[in-house]
């Protein structure tokens, strides 16, 4: 069975610096792993996802995963935090049938 | 293109009483998934339409949920009666095919709130 862990409930970073969200997934076979982020009272938006090509996945809003099969890890990074990035993320592997296994989300808090 | 629409955006209701949630996909999307988040839990796949038909209906918690999806287009997910334990928030999602992992497009949620 697929599932994925988010190991931070809620982080908080300042204005500029680095994000980093963590996640880990379990599957017994090759994953297809994602990340949404919704912002208040909107619907859940693709950021990015990987479906066994690069390990290295670009997404937009200038955030950028990597798929790490030996850590089974799939943490989603940005460089430099935006206000605008203050939202709630899901990390998300898919199952057979597509349907798709969350995880419990982080909320991301930026800080002036 | 329109996205995932979903209506009503919030309903209240007593616990005894009948619900109905509605979800229109985006025009031409085969594949259409029911999923809910209860407060502070994580959000769960309830079922999943291929068309008109019922490919996977696992998540559906209990008898009490039904849904539908007539003519293969918009869906409803009606729960008779509704209890505290459905308040919560329901999305609805949607996809353009199966061969391979295809992106699915949420709709903003249905937020229930049974008192």
């Amino acid at each position: 069975a697929q599932s994925v862990t988010q190991l931070d409930s809620h982080v908080s970073v300042s204005e500029g610096t680095p994000v980093l969200l963590r996640c880990n997934y379990s599957s017994s076979y090759s994953p297809s792993l994602f990340w949404y982020v919704q912002h208040p009272n909107k619907g859940l938006q693709l950021l990015l996802k990987y479906t066994s090509a690069a390990t290295l996945v670009k997404g937009i809003n200038g955030f950028e995963a990597e798929f790490k099969k030996s850590e089974t890890s799939f943490h989603l990074t940005k460089p430099s935090a935006h206000m605008s990035d203050a939202a709630e993320y899901f990390c998300v592997v898919s199952g057979r049938n597509n349907d798709m296994r969350f995880g419990a989300g982080t909320r991301l808090t930026v800080k002036p | 293109e329109a996205g995932v629409t979903q209506f009503p955006s919030h309903s209240v209701i007593e616990k005894g009483q009948t619900v109905t949630l509605r979800c229109d996909p985006i025009s031409g999307h085969d594949n259409l998934y029911w999923y809910r988040r209860v407060m502070g839990k994580e959000i769960k796949f309830l079922l999943h339409f291929v068309k008109e038909s019922k490919q996977d209906e696992s998540g559906m918690p209990n008898n009490r949920f039904l849904a539908e999806r007539t003519g293969g287009t918009y869906s409803t997910l009606k729960v008779q009666p509704a209890e505290l334990e459905d308040s919560g928030v329901y999305f609805c999602a949607s996809s353009n095919g199966l061969a391979g992992v295809w992106e699915q497009y949420f709709g903003p949620g249905t937020r229930l709130t049974v008192t």
